[in-house]
């Protein structure tokens, strides 16, 4: 079975700041890894996903995530906050084994401080 | 149609009423997903679908709770004698039918049991 933990609901940091926000994967099997985000009262967007290519992974909005397989881990990060990141980021676990579906943490919540 | 489509995206019934939640899907896309959201938390998987059979359907919290896609395109999420409980936002998903491919989320049905 998969799972991921997001460590870590609520996230602040001022603009300009780096972003990080912790993802940990459980997997059996070789995952394949996202992050979404999920602006208010909208659906959830995908940032960018690890398919087992390259280990670091670029997204949308200056967004990007390494995967480190040693660690478990598929943390986020952004050099630079900008208020219009201010959402909130799942992170999600898919494998082959279990039929694609996708398994999703529990959220962080990002506010940037002006 | 561009994207994954669901209605209605908001829906009040009264409390051991019968309600059904539509999902169309992006064209082309094999696999059909729905998850439940409650206030704070991350997606919660329900059911998944391969074409026109339910793939994994272990999500699904109790017999009240039942999903169809008879053509394998769109999916309907049909919740019998609904109780307070069942309040949360629908969501519906769907990807290509191979490994590692993202899901796209339509805006969800946000249901309200009165």
């Amino acid at each position: 079975a998969q799972s991921v933990t997001q460590l870590g609901s609520h996230v602040s940091v001022s603009e300009g700041a780096l972003v990080l926000l912790r993802c940990n994967y459980s997997s059996s099997v070789p995952p394949y890894l996202f992050w979404y985000v999920q602006y208010p009262n909208q659906g959830l967007q995908l940032l960018l996903k690890y398919t087992s290519a390259a280990t670091l992974v670029k997204g949308i909005n200056g967004f990007e995530a390494e995967f480190k397989k040693s660690e478990t881990s598929f943390h986020l990060t952004k050099p630079s906050a900008h208020m219009s990141d201010a959402a909130e980021y799942f992170c999600a676990v898919s494998a082959l084994n279990t039929g694609n579906q996708f398994y999703f943490g529990t959220g962080t919540s990002l506010t940037v401080i002006p | 149609g561009a994207g994954v489509s669901q209605t209605p995206s908001n829906k009040v019934t009264e409390k051991g009423k019968y309600v059904e939640l539509r999902c169309d899907p992006i064209s082309g896309h094999t696999a059909l997903y729905w998850y439940r959201q409650s206030l704070g938390q991350g997606p919660e998987f329900l059911i998944y679908f391969q074409g026109t059979g339910a793939a994994d359907d272990s999500g699904l919290p109790n017999d009240r709770f039942f999903a169809v896609r008879p053509e394998g395109s769109v999916s309907t999420l049909k919740i019998q004698r609904t109780e307070r409980g069942d309040s949360a936002v629908y969501l519906c998903a769907s990807s290509l039918n191979s490994g590692g491919t993202e899901a796209f989320f339509g805006q969800g049905t946000r249901l309200t049991v009165v």
